[in-house]
């Protein structure tokens, strides 16, 4: 069974200190993307990673994908109480399939 | 233009009841999703429609569910009997094209059902 472990599973920061949000397996995946869910909603999708090494890099938001393509990571510069929500990794298995991780709640007190 | 449309939002019944779940994708998107979101397993897939037809039914848990989509707007997904252990999140997400390298999926906001 394929596993997508996210780690931390909680985190409760406060209004402008940096965050890294971690996405790690044992499998390899042709892309992975990350995803933020707020409640009452469904997932939003953030961004999709494809090559290997790659870094995308989305306003305050850093996305790597690991040069294995067995894990990613998130870094967050100068978190915002808006950014408060579950954020969710998920690394595509096949044509269509995407498995999701555990999922990282990160709560940003102003 | 509309998301994903999703209904009921809320639901409630008792075991043994059957309970229908509705979705309405967004338009042109070919590709649908049935989800199901749940605290100790996270967020998993149920079924994949490819242009209307069940391509990969293998997330299903068992017999009593139930999945359709009779036409490109519309998709269903059954429980019947319900069970307590089926209380959770039920998203559906659409795609267009069929997921293709790094298509998108849009999840709607999802159906929270409680089994009693």
């Amino acid at each position: 069974t394929q596993l997508l472990e996210q780690s931390p599973q909680f985190l409760s920061i406060q209004e402008g200190e940096n965050l890294t949000v971690y996405c790690n397996s044992s499998s390899v995946f042709s892309s992975l993307q990350w995803y933020r869910q707020e409640p009452g909603e469904g997932p939003v999708l953030l961004v999709t990673v494809v090559t290997g090494g790659e870094v995308k890099k989305l306003k305050r938001l850093t996305f790597q994908f690991g040069d294995a393509r067995k894990d990613s990571s998130l870094h967050i510069t100068a978190a915002q109480p808006g950014d408060t929500g579950l954020y969710l990794c998920a690394g595509r298995t096949g044509t269509y399939k995407y498995i999701f991780g555990t999922g990282t709640r990160l709560k940003v007190l102003a | 233009d509309a998301g994903v449309i999703q209904s009921p939002r809320h639901e409630v019944t008792e075991m043994g009841q059957e309970v229908t779940l509705r979705c309405k994708p967004i338009s042109g998107h070919n590709s649908l999703f049935w989800y199901r979101q749940t605290m100790m397993r996270g967020l998993e897939l149920l079924i994949y429609f490819n242009n209307n037809v069940p391509i990969d039914d293998s997330g299903m848990p068992e017999d009593r569910f139930s999945a359709k989509m009779p036409n490109a707007s519309f998709s269903t997904l059954k429980i019947q009997p319900s069970e307590p252990r089926d209380s959770a999140v039920y998203f559906c997400a659409s795609s267009p094209v069929g997921l293709a390298g790094t298509d998108t999926q849009y999840f709607g906001p999802g159906t929270r059902l409680t089994v009693l």
